[in-house]
Formats: C-alpha cells, sequence, structure tokens
C-alpha cells in the first residue's frame, strides 16, 4: 500500500509567478484534502476535493485553486504568488470526504517565494 | 466557527520525564479529536484520535481522553524517549458543509533530552 506522494519537494518562486503542486492519493482513497502550513503555525485547511469536484473551501483568495484527476490525484495552483504564500503545503488522502477512517498525509512540499 | 488551543512550547524534558500537553478545543457540534505528531522535515503522523466522549484514544504509550465536559483532549505519556522530540498537533474534524475538515492547534515542540 503505497502512501501519499507529494512533488515537487522545494520549490523556489518569485512573486507574481505561478505554481503548481501534485499529490498522488493513497491507493484506494477518493478524497484528497491540501493544506498551507506557515513556519511555528499549525495547518490550514485550504479545500477539498471529492469525486473530481471541490466540496469545501477554507478562507484562501481564489487564486488558490486546484484539480482532481480520475485516478483521484490532485493538484494545487497558485496564482500571482505572494511574499506571504510562502509555507509547506501538505496533501491529505482520505477513504471517504467525512475522513471517518482518517486521513494520510504526504510529506509536504516546501515553497520559498522571494 | 471551529478552534483548538494547545499549549505553548516549547516543552523539555528529560529521557523517562512523564508528558502532558493540554489541548482544548472549540466546537459547534461533535467533533472527533486527533493528535498528530511532526518529525523535522516531514509531514503529519497520526499519534491517536477518539470519536466520542470518554473515548480514550492511546498509541505508542501515548495516550488521550475526549472530555467533553471540560471540552479538553490532553496528550500524556508516563515515559519520554529522545526519538519522541518532534512537534505534536492537537486537531478537531467537524462538519462544515459536505466535508470534515481538520483544524489544528498551533504546535508544541517538544524535545527530550538524554
Amino acid at each position: 500500500e503505497t502512501g501519499v506522494t507529494q512533488s515537487p519537494t522545494h520549490l523556489i518562486k518569485t512573486r507574481g509567478q505561478q505554481v503548481t503542486l501534485r499529490c498522488s492519493s493513497q491507493s484506494g482513497h477518493n478524497t484528497v484534502s491540501w493544506y498551507q502550513q506557515a513556519l511555528g503555525q499549525g495547518p490550514q485547511f485550504i479545500f477539498q476535493y471529492y469525486r473530481e469536484e471541490e466540496n469545501g473551501r477554507g478562507n484562501f483568495p481564489p487564486r488558490f485553486s486546484g484539480l482532481q484527476f480520475p485516478n483521484y490525484s490532485s493538484e494545487l495552483n497558485v496564482n500571482a504568488l505572494e511574499l506571504d504564500d510562502s509555507a509547506l503545503y501538505l496533501c491529505a488522502s482520505s477513504l471517504a470526504a467525512t475522513g471517518s477512517y482518517g486521513y494520510t498525509f504526504g510529506s509536504g512540499t516546501r515553497l520559498t517565494v522571494v | 466557527g471551529n478552534s483548538v488551543t494547545q499549549m505553548e512550547g516549547p516543552v523539555t524534558l528529560s529521557e523517562e520525564a512523564f508528558l502532558t500537553i493540554n489541548c482544548t478545543y472549540t466546537a459547534t457540534g461533535y467533533p472527533s479529536l486527533f493528535w498528530y505528531v511532526q518529525y523535522p522535515g516531514e509531514g503529519l503522523q497520526l499519534l491517536l484520535k477518539a470519536t466520542k466522549a470518554d473515548d480514550k484514544g492511546s498509541n505508542k504509550g501515548f495516550e488521550a481522553t475526549y472530555r467533553k465536559e471540560t471540552t479538553s483532549f490532553h496528550l500524556e505519556k508516563g515515559s519520554v524517549q529522545v526519538s519522541d522530540s518532534a512537534v505534536y498537533f492537537c486537531a478537531l474534524s467537524d462538519r462544515g458543509g459536505s466535508n470534515y475538515k481538520l483544524t489544528f492547534g498551533k504546535g508544541t515542540l517538544l524535545t527530550v533530552n538524554p
């Protein structure tokens, strides 16, 4: 059973650029959630995808967008990068949108915006 | 809205000392409660969980009891090891629309010295 895989592990971008982060969910999981973890803080919910549809969103602007593919992998896209977007981005997959069977987290993508 | 408050760190203990990390929560419904651990440079790992009042979650010597009357879920371990050094996050999962996003505390850094 493979876990959650995220790529790339580290990324440096310039303010104003766009970035795409990728996540392969754990085998058998149909739900992917994305979280932003700023340095020294707890993760903050960005949004969730369930069966290729957005299924809830946190307090993040529209320049944060996502996709889920038929194989349940997912992308997080951030446009017009700002310095405050520098953070660890975590992907979590689960068997159902309720998370009742638990969430499995990836190791994250460390994004630095300069 | 939902929120989690956990004790400020950092916490520094000697090996074999007793550990308590306090966590209290605010939720509108009947949340599930979790403790996650994050080792340096890694993502989050589920340590233990409890889904209803008076449930006790336990794993690897760690325990936490879901106390609805005090809205608390304190993490305890009787004898810590150097390998327990990590950041610990208390979290809750409660229904927000059609999904059960996780709401995290800010984390508590634990350092165990030999």
